[in-house]
């Protein structure tokens, strides 16, 4: 069954760093989502991509996040500098089309600690 | 007040009890409801999706809306240690953006 893949499964780093997150959705699926869910909540939407484009970063922290998806196909979020607050769990999903009724599946995550 | 509530739990039950999840929400215009299950350190898996009124079943899992109370559930037959996890209720008003509840964390003891 086809998934999604997320790199590293753990990251550790100290406040200041810079650190990158990796994603692979499902094969064919044009629409890719970034979310953080901090211990105890719920996901929260950071960007949501349509193939290369960015559809919605309203609440992605711009002075310090990025995100990139350049062929349309894997993504990048980039953390610069860390902050003690961005400790979550970032997980990335993807549906085939980004319509209300396309499910969103999701990746295994990454899990962020910042020291 | 947040869009959508959910309990955090966590749940405690014995092994093959009914299990019953509940979210609440303020947004009238919320049309799609998903549940997920969320195993620790893992991403969300979806369970079940509903569109409309009513029930749904899907082997021992029943999800239910009721949307002129604003309140879905889900229920779970039998339970098994297996199903220990944390349930999100997730809904959108027909757009890509999904809302997610904080979760309930249940735990089925054998």
């Amino acid at each position: 069954e086809a998934e999604v893949a997320q790199s590293p499964r753990y990251k550790i780093t100290e406040k200041s760093q810079a650190v990158a997150f990796w994603c692979d959705p499902i094969s064919g699926h044009a629409t890719l989502y970034w979310y953080r869910q901090i211990l105890g909540q719920g996901p929260e939407l950071l960007v949501q991509f349509q193939d290369e484009s960015v559809v919605d970063d309203s609440q992605l922290p711009k002075d310090r996040f990025s995100a990139e998806r350049l062929k349309g196909v894997d993504s990048t979020l980039k953390i610069q500098p860390a902050e003690l607050g961005d400790s979550a769990m970032y997980l990335c999903a993807s549906s085939w089309r980004g319509r209300n009724i396309d499910t969103q599946y999701f990746g295994p995550g990454t899990r962020l600690t910042v020291l | 007040q947040k869009e959508v509530e959910q309990d955090p739990g966590p749940l405690s039950v014995p092994e093959g009890a009914i299990v019953s999840l509940n979210c609440t929400y303020s947004n009238s215009a919320f049309q799609y409801f998903m549940w997920y299950r969320q195993y620790s350190r893992k991403g969300p898996e979806l369970l079940m999706y509903t569109y409309s009124s009513g029930n749904k079943e899907d082997g021992r899992f029943t999800a239910q809306v009721d949307k002129s109370s604003k309140y879905i559930s889900l229920f779970i037959r039998d339970s098994q240690p297996s199903d220990s996890a944390t349930y999100l209720c997730a809904m959108n008003p027909g757009t890509y953006k999904y809302i997610f509840g904080t979760g309930t964390r249940l735990k089925v003891l054998a």
